[in-house]
C-alpha cells in the first residue's frame, strides 16, 4: 500500500493559464473523490468516480473545472483560465466501497497546492 | 441541508491535559462518522470511525470518540495530550446513498502548551 499519490505538489501559474493535477489512488480503489480545501476551512466535495464513471460532479465550481478517470486508475482534475478565487489546496482521495452507503475510509493524498499570480 | 458542526476554531490544552473537540451533525438519521487529524502541508489521516456498533469507538493515537444518538453528538477525546497532537482536526459525516461524499466541519485547531 503505497497511498494516494498526488502531483505536482506546488503549482504556480498565471492567471488565465490552465492547469492540469494527477492523482493516483491506492491501486485496490474503485473509488476516486476530489476536493477543494481553502485557507481556514474544511475540504470541499467536488466530483467523484467510481471505475471510470463520473458519479457525481454538479458540485464542481464552475465549467472551468472538469476531471476524468479515463481507465478506472490514476484521475486528473483540469481548471481551465485560472482565476485568483482558485488559489487553494486540491485533495484527492480514495476508498473500496462494495456498493455500500459509503462507510468505508477516504485515504487522502497530500494534495496539491495552486497558487495564482 | 446536512451538515457538521465543530465548536470551537482553536482549542489550547497543556501537555497532559484532556483534550475535549466537540461536534454535532444535523440530521436525526445517523449518519456515517469520522475524525481526521491534518499537519501542515498534508493531507488528512484517519483517526476513527463510527458506523454501526459499539458506540464507543478507540482510534489510533489514544483518540477515542462516542456516538451519541440523543445528543446528535460525535466528540473526540484524549486522556492526555502530547506536544505530537498538534494539528487541525476534522469531523466528518457521510450520510449515504449514491453521492458517497463526505461532509467536513471547518475543523478546529488544537494547540498543546509545553
Amino acid at each position: 500500500d503505497t497511498g494516494v499519490s498526488q502531483n505536482p505538489r506546488h503549482k504556480i501559474t498565471k492567471r488565465g493559464q490552465n492547469v492540469t493535477f494527477r492523482c493516483d489512488p491506492i491501486s485496490e480503489h474503485n473509488r476516486l473523490y476530489w476536493y477543494r480545501q481553502t485557507l481556514g476551512q474544511g475540504p470541499e466535495f467536488l466530483t467523484y468516480f467510481q471505475n471510470e464513471a463520473q458519479l457525481e460532479k454538479s458540485r464542481l465550481l464552475s465549467d472551468r473545472f472538469s476531471a476524468e478517470r479515463p481507465k478506472g486508475s490514476f484521475s486528473t482534475l483540469e481548471i481551465q483560465r485560472t482565476e485568483q478565487g482558485d488559489s487553494a489546496m486540491y485533495l484527492c482521495a480514495s476508498s473500496l466501497e462494495f456498493g455500500g452507503p459509503g462507510n468505508q475510509p477516504q485515504h487522502f493524498g497530500d494534495g496539491t497546492r495552486l497558487s495564482i499570480l | 441541508a446536512q451538515s457538521v458542526t465543530q465548536l470551537g476554531s482553536h482549542v489550547s490544552v497543556s501537555e497532559g491535559a484532556l483534550v475535549l473537540l466537540r461536534c454535532n451533525y444535523s440530521s436525526s438519521v445517523p449518519p456515517y462518522l469520522f475524525w481526521y487529524v491534518q499537519y501542515p502541508n498534508q493531507g488528512l489521516q484517519l483517526l476513527l470511525k463510527y458506523t454501526t456498533g459499539a458506540t464507543l469507538v478507540k482510534g489510533i493515537n489514544g483518540f477515542e470518540a462516542e456516538f451519541k444518538k440523543s445528543e446528535t453528538s460525535f466528540h473526540l477525546t484524549k486522556p492526555s495530550a502530547h506536544m505530537s497532537d498538534a494539528a487541525e482536526y476534522f469531523c466528518v459525516v457521510n450520510y449515504g446513498g449514491s453521492q458517497g461524499n463526505l461532509i467536513f466541519g471547518k475543523g478546529t485547531k488544537l494547540s498543546v502548551k509545553p
